[in-house]
């Protein structure tokens, strides 16, 4: 039963697009996370976030920004989406860092 | 920076034989966790290591924090086809604040 929701689950857009990939959870966490999955598996920490109105750019470098205005919600904006952004984006919480974290399901995103 | 070794990177087994694959790190870490990520989810939480020398179960699962804290296994006991996914590795950063996350090992099982 997941506590944590992504929306959509699969997404195709045209290049130059704009995006907003949607991320809640109802489990009152302060902390929030995305990930960007390539295809080779390998998980990168692109934005994060302690709590309301604090974002932090993560390990890899991307062209996306984030929002925290809601302890519940953390949407990921890309303003022009461009091929090299294909991917799939996992958003995480937790509530003590210590006991890890819960994964939404993903968004699945092809820009063509 | 932080950089954590799994192998194998891939493995087919048998349904029904045991599985073992291990993260490595060149850091001393206090926290390690294994994650399963099943075909098109995300990434669910196996097991938590808090002690150094640790060996922990959760079903047919079971991991150790190595003496070193610098290497963890799991183990897959009875392997059954929904088994297959992609085990992640994560340590807790040094900072206290963030996980980094293993390349990861697919596993696929044959019936």
């Amino acid at each position: 039963e997941a506590d944590i929701y992504q929306t959509p689950r699969y997404l195709v857009i045209g290049t130059g697009k704009k995006i907003t990939l949607e991320c809640s959870q109802t489990m009152g966490h302060d902390k929030m996370y995305w990930y960007q999955q390539d295809p080779g598996m390998e998980l990168h920490l692109i934005h994060y976030s302690y709590g309301v109105n604090s974002t932090e750019k993560g390990d890899l470098s991307s062209e996306s920004t984030v929002s925290r205005i809601r302890t519940e919600h953390f949407p990921l904006t890309l303003e022009s989406a461009r091929p090299s952004h294909t991917s799939q984006y996992l958003c995480a919480s937790s509530a003590l860092v210590s006991y890890g974290y819960t994964f939404g399901s993903g968004t699945r995103l092809t820009v063509v | 920076g932080q950089q954590l070794n799994q192998s194998p990177q891939s493995m087919f087994i048998q349904e029904g034989e045991d599985v073992s694959m291990n993260c490595t790190s060149s850091s001393i870490f206090n926290t390690w966790l294994w994650y399963k990520q099943d075909p098109g989810e995300g990434p669910v939480l196996l097991i938590a290591l808090y002690k150094a020398g640790e060996l922990t179960s959760n079903g047919r699962l079971t991991a150790q924090f190595g003496i070193t804290r610098k290497d963890s296994f799991l183990n897959i006991s009875a392997s059954i086809p929904s088994d297959v996914g992609i085990y992640f590795c994560a340590v807790l950063d040094n900072y206290g604040q963030n996980f980094v996350f293993g390349p990861g090992t697919r596993l696929s099982v044959l019936p």
